[in-house]
């Protein structure tokens, strides 16, 4: 069964340096996002991305984050300058415009840890 | 602002005992409702996911009814096995065309005992 992979599964980095978290969604999905879960916290949603541009953005996702679609496969979330508070599980999640049921699917999650 | 609430926060239950996991959400003009699966440290897995014409929605052992006009839904587990235990989120999308942002309830986490 197609499923959206992430990598890395966890990554240890210092506060300020940049951090790219990568995603391969589902081949045919259209519709890309990123979540995340700070330990203990509900999933909350970041942005969302179709057509090569952002669709949704939440109040979180600062001047700080971006998101890319370098190719036809990958779909990245980079932050610039990691704080402590960006601490959490960061899931990339896909779904099917031509599905119509607006279904997501979501990836293991990259779990990052700043210090 | 839409507020998803997840009613109990913990359950445990012995094998083979029917269960009832319950979702309300503050507004009732949703897309759809979904409800996933997470495993301690792991991600979301899809479980069932209702469309606001929809009342329920049924996969094996597990069945999702909605009532959009109160903003509820209940997530049904039928003769529960130790395999089950895990935490149960659900979320529910504001509409189709913005992309499918879902706003998550804390979750339920399910503990059924051998």
């Amino acid at each position: 069964e197609p499923e959206v992979t992430q990598t890395p599964s966890h990554q240890v980095t210092q506060m300020g340096q940049e951090v790219i978290l990568r995603c391969v969604p589902i081949s045919n999905h259209l519709y890309f996002y990123w979540y995340r879960q700070i330990l203990g916290q509900k999933v909350e949603f970041l942005v969302s991305f179709y057509n090569n541009e952002i669709s949704e953005k939440s109040e979180i996702f600062d001047d700080q984050f971006s998101v890319e679609r370098p190719d036809g496969s990958n779909f990245t979330l980079k932050i610039r300058s990691t704080k402590l508070e960006d601490s959490a599980m960061y899931f990339c999640a896909s779904s099917s415009r031509r599905s119509d049921t607006g279904e997501l699917f979501f990836g293991e999650g990259s779990r990052l840890t700043v210090l | 602002k839409q507020e998803v609430t997840q009613i109990p926060a913990a359950l445990s239950v012995p094998e083979g005992e029917n269960l009832v996991l319950n979702c309300s959400f503050t507004d009732s003009a949703i897309y759809n409702l979904q409800w996933f699966r997470q495993d301690p440290g792991k991600g979301l897995t899809s479980l069932l996911l209702i469309q606001s014409s929809q009342r329920e929605q049924t996969s094996g052992r597990l069945n999702a009814s909605l009532d959009k006009s109160s903003g509820r839904s209940t997530l049904y587990i039928a003769a529960s096995q130790p395999g089950d235990s895990a935490t149960y989120l659900c979320a529910v999308s504001p509409t189709q065309t913005s992309g499918s942002r879902l706003t998550f309830g804390e979750g339920t986490q399910l503990t059924v005992n051998p």
